[in-house]
């Protein structure tokens, strides 16, 4: 298995502009999350899906931040308008479950600069 | 507040010594307590999960150990190498609701020879 896959791995853009993350789970894993990772506050769950349907989205930061699982295999964070404050590291990770018994897989990261 | 805090921040130690890594937790009610491993620019990987019943837990070099009565785990790395250079992070699952999981800071440690 490829693992989580995530892309882009580096994203530049400007202050104002919209900025689409992709995800893509491990096959067969019915969890998915994304965190977001900064020097200041280290890992943040910022929302998580369970068949597709989000389940906890009590991390988004504010309504600038959007995600949608439109399938079993594709997620897309989405951030507009962006700002610098919203310079991290965008991790994507899957599981089977959320319990004890189960491992989350996390992806490489997209590393977004906001200028 | 739920938290976890890690000591110290930052290690340096020779190649081929031993290290422990502290991590203290104030998750409650508390579920398991997991390690992960963080190459520079790379993903988290899972080390070790142990349950509140567990007080050891292995996984090759790496060993760690849980007091969940003190909310206390370590983590030893033991003949330490060159690729062991990286963030440890401790992280402390709720146990029910969304079972969410509280991240540690980490510590970054470096491997010389």
């Amino acid at each position: 298995d490829a693992g989580v896959i995530q892309s882009p791995r580096h994203e530049v853009t400007e202050m104002g502009q919209e900025v689409t993350l992709r995800c893509k789970p491990i096959s067969g894993h019915d969890y998915l999350f994304w965190y977001r990772q900064t020097m200041m506050r280290g890992l943040e769950l910022l929302i998580y899906f369970n068949n597709n349907v989000p389940i906890d989205d009590s991390g988004m930061p504010e309504d600038r931040f959007s995600a949608k699982m439109p399938n079993a295999s594709f997620s897309t964070l989405k951030i507009q308008p962006s700002e610098p404050r919203d310079s991290a590291v965008y991790f994507c990770a899957s599981s089977l479950g959320t319990s004890s018994s189960y491992e989350q897989y996390f992806g490489p990261g997209t590393r977004l600069t906001v200028t | 507040k739920n938290q976890v805090e890690q000591s110290p921040q930052s290690l340096i130690i020779l190649e081929g010594k031993n290290c422990t890594l502290q991590c203290n937790y104030t998750v409650s009610p508390f579920s398991n307590l997991r390690w992960y491993k963080q190459d520079t620019g790379r993903g988290p990987v899972s080390l070790t999960i142990m349950t509140f019943s567990e007080n050891t837990k292995s996984n090759g070099r790496y060993t760690a150990t849980l007091d969940a009565d003190t909310k206390q785990s370590s983590l030893h790395i033991t003949a330490s190498q060159l690729s062991d250079s990286a963030s440890y992070i401790c992280v402390a699952q709720f146990s029910g609701g969304y079972n969410k999981l509280i991240f540690g800071a980490g510590t970054r440690l470096a491997v010389h020879p």
